[in-house]
């Protein structure tokens, strides 16, 4: 069992929708990281985050340390919204970033 | 953009041959990371530096080499290339080691194909 569970794993949405990817982890945490990788391109930071919310724009990230849960939120998602989306966590103890295997997002037109 | 460029950016290369990836960073950031990218798999660590000439393994590193000569430059060498090491290739950066905060900032990738 991967120590982070990314749901969905593709997701498929109409443009205009509101999106939902949720991260989940099973370790101890003081941080947890949200990323976005588009086709062909490199990886972008969107957020970092170690309690309550974040938000940029139409994105929104949340956090519940209790619940080992995260989510990241699109409002008025867009075609050039079309990404794989990754979370990662820095555990407590011990010295690595864990990726999840990270969400396909498509948004039609 | 966080100034770090991969080179090559895509390479093919036959079973048995060396190959070496670069990373450059204009940022003059302490800590720099190797990670391959593999379908089914989160990325995943291969070695990571802490400063000039000062490096660790991660936790697939067997196959692999890194040095780092000078702040800017973290290479990654395959000594002999198999067929099981191709993969995306991301270089990252950040200013935080990961005992800490760490945000990372990646490099394109270098996609590399062994026949």
């Amino acid at each position: 069992k991967n120590e982070v569970e990314q749901s969905p794993q593709n997701l498929t949405a109409q443009e205009g929708e509101f999106i939902t990817i949720n991260c989940s982890y099973s370790v101890g945490i003081s941080a947890l990281h949200w990323l976005q990788q588009h086709p062909g391109g490199g990886i972008v930071s969107l957020f970092m985050l170690s309690s309550g919310k974040k938000k940029h724009g139409r994105l929104i990230a949340t956090i519940n340390i209790q619940e080992k849960h995260s989510s990241l939120h699109i409002t008025a998602s867009h075609p050039r919204d079309s990404a794989v989306y990754i979370c990662a966590v820095k555990e407590t103890s011990g010295s690595r970033l864990t990726f999840g295997e990270g969400t396909q997002l498509t948004v039609n037109p | 953009d966080a100034g770090i460029t991969q080179s090559p950016r895509h390479k093919v290369t036959e079973t048995g041959t060396p190959v070496t990836l670069r990373c450059h960073q204009t940022e003059n950031h302490r800590y720099m990371y190797w990670y391959r990218q593999d379908p089914g798999h989160g990325l995943r660590l291969i070695h990571y530096s802490y400063g000039v000439k000062d490096t660790d393994k991660g936790e697939v590193s067997d196959g692999y080499s890194v040095s780092r000569s000078k702040t800017e430059d973290f290479l990654l060498t395959l000594e002999s290339a198999t067929s099981s090491q191709t993969s995306v290739y991301f270089c990252a950066i950040s200013e935080i080691g990961l005992a800490g905060y760490n945000e990372q900032f990646f490099g394109p990738g270098t996609r590399l194909t062994v026949l």
